[in-house]
């Protein structure tokens, strides 16, 4: 299995585009979650999805972020407008079961420069 | 709000001689809490984890122990090699919520 997958793996950018982040989960998993690391505050949760439906956004950081799960084998992140202060590794993970005990399979990450 | 916190961001030990890694949490909602290592340009690998009705599980050179009473759980790799330099996150899921730490910078000296 060649585990979740992202893309791009590095993103740099201009303050006020758009960025489109990608993720492949590992097939046969049902739950699919963004995560953002940073120094400061560790890995934060955006976003995550269970069966393609998204069950807690309480973590996008605002209007600027959202996510699709258009499929089971694809999901995407969308920062519109960008801004420095979104500079970041963002993580994609999936898991097999529904709950929150199940270890989760993260990506290699996509790191984020908006100057 | 860090429920989950790594008040350590590094630590630098010997090889050969214990890694002690702590982490704390705040809601006592969490009931499963899990260890993760990073290494540079890689995403989380999942380590070990502990079910809240443990205080102790172990595989291998790596050990977590669970105080529940104090909100406390430590990660013991022992003996430590150069390979498990790594950052080390905490995890505490329950009530349909996982948190990180911030996360702890291992390093192990040859």
């Amino acid at each position: 299995d060649a585990g979740v997958i992202q893309s791009p793996r590095h993103e740099v950018t201009e303050m006020g585009q758009e960025v489109t982040l990608r993720c492949k989960p590992i097939s046969g998993h049902n739950s699919l979650f963004w995560y953002r690391q940073t120094m400061m505050r560790g890995l934060e949760l955006l976003i995550y999805f269970n069966n393609n439906v998204p069950i807690d956004d309480s973590g996008m950081p605002e209007d600027r972020f959202s996510a699709k799960m258009p499929n089971a084998s694809f999901s995407t992140l969308k920062i519109q407008p960008s801004e420095p202060r979104d500079s970041a590794v963002y993580f994609c993970a999936s898991s097999l079961n529904t709950g929150v005990n199940s270890p989760l399979h993260f990506g290699n990450g996509t790191r984020l420069t908006v100057t | 709000d860090q429920q989950v916190k790594q008040n350590s961001p590094s630590l630098s030990v010997q090889e050969g001689r214990i890694s002690i890694l702590n982490c704390d949490y705040t809601n006592s909602m969490f009931d499963y809490f899990l260890w993760y290592k990073k290494y540079p340009a890689e995403g989380p690998t999942f380590l070990i984890s502990i079910s809240s009705i443990k205080d102790k599980n172990e595989d291998g050179r790596f050990t977590v122990f669970l105080n529940k009473s104090a909100k406390h759980l430590s990660l013991h790799i022992v003996p430590s090699q150069p390979g498990d330099s790594a950052v080390y996150f905490c995890a505490a899921s329950g009530d349909n919520d996982m948190r990180f730490g911030a996360g702890t910078r291992l390093t192990v000296k040859p």
